[in-house]
């Protein structure tokens, strides 16, 4: 079956440092991944997307590329800021049998805290 | 407009109650879900309906059960609850049929059990 594994941290970086969440999966056929996130008390919002093989997602300055070769998806970000402060979560979504698409699968996720 | 929207936000309830999550989306996808997020953060798939019919239906107990009225709403009731069940319930949509179309989600009902 599919499967994320990501890092579970916490985290702590300094504001401003550079920032990898490292991320690989264990999937059949040719899966899109996402990265979601949750700041506190709030529910998951979509951060960046790829839908194959050496695509790159990006948005508010984090970026990830679907690595085939590796089965990774890890998330960076060259300066964090303390807003950032979030859980990170990797995900996937297959194909089925008989068409159509899977929901998600999620990987337990990364506490990331950004200290000023 | 909120595109995917749950109530009740917070849900405090007794061991043994029934209680039900409402779910709506005005995003016009056909696909619906509902994740469990539990203390530690996990999020799993519970069930996933089509159009109103049921795709997904992961081992839960069948204390949960999913209600899609229409495309656009889908309720969870649960009976007899238990304190075990305490956690964050997602709700989400999608557009169904390709893999890369992004699924969003609900704020989440906390739900506690004491």
């Amino acid at each position: 079956g599919n499967s994320v594994t990501q890092m579970e941290g916490p985290v702590t970086l300094s504001e401003e440092a550079f920032l990898t969440i490292n991320c690989t999966y264990t999937a059949t056929g040719y899966p899109s991944l996402f990265w979601y996130v949750q700041y506190p008390g709030e529910g998951l919002q979509l951060l960046l997307k790829a839908t194959k093989a050496d695509d790159k997602g990006s948005n508010k300055g984090f970026e990830a590329t679907y690595r085939k070769e590796t089965t990774s998806f890890h998330l960076e970000k060259g300066s964090v800021q303390v807003s950032d402060s979030a859980v990170y979560f990797c995900a996937l979504r297959g194909a089925v049998s008989g068409g159509g698409a899977d929901g998600l699968t999620f990987g337990k996720g990364t506490h990331l805290i950004i200290q000023p | 407009d909120t595109a995917v929207s749950q109530t009740p936000k917070y849900l405090v309830t007794q061991m043994g109650n029934d209680k039900s999550i409402k779910c709506e989306q005005n995003l016009g996808h056909d696909t619906m879900y509902w994740y469990k997020q539990d203390s530690k953060k996990f999020l799993k798939i519970m069930f996933s309906y089509n159009n109103k019919e049921l795709i997904i239906n992961e081992t839960v107990p069948n204390r949960f059960s999913p209600k899609s009225p229409d495309k656009a709403h889908l309720n969870l009731h649960i009976n007899s609850l238990e304190l075990g069940d305490s956690a964050v319930y997602f709700c989400a949509s999608s557009q169904g049929g390709l893999s890369g179309n992004t699924i969003y989600f609900g704020e989440g009902s906390w739900l506690t059990v004491v």
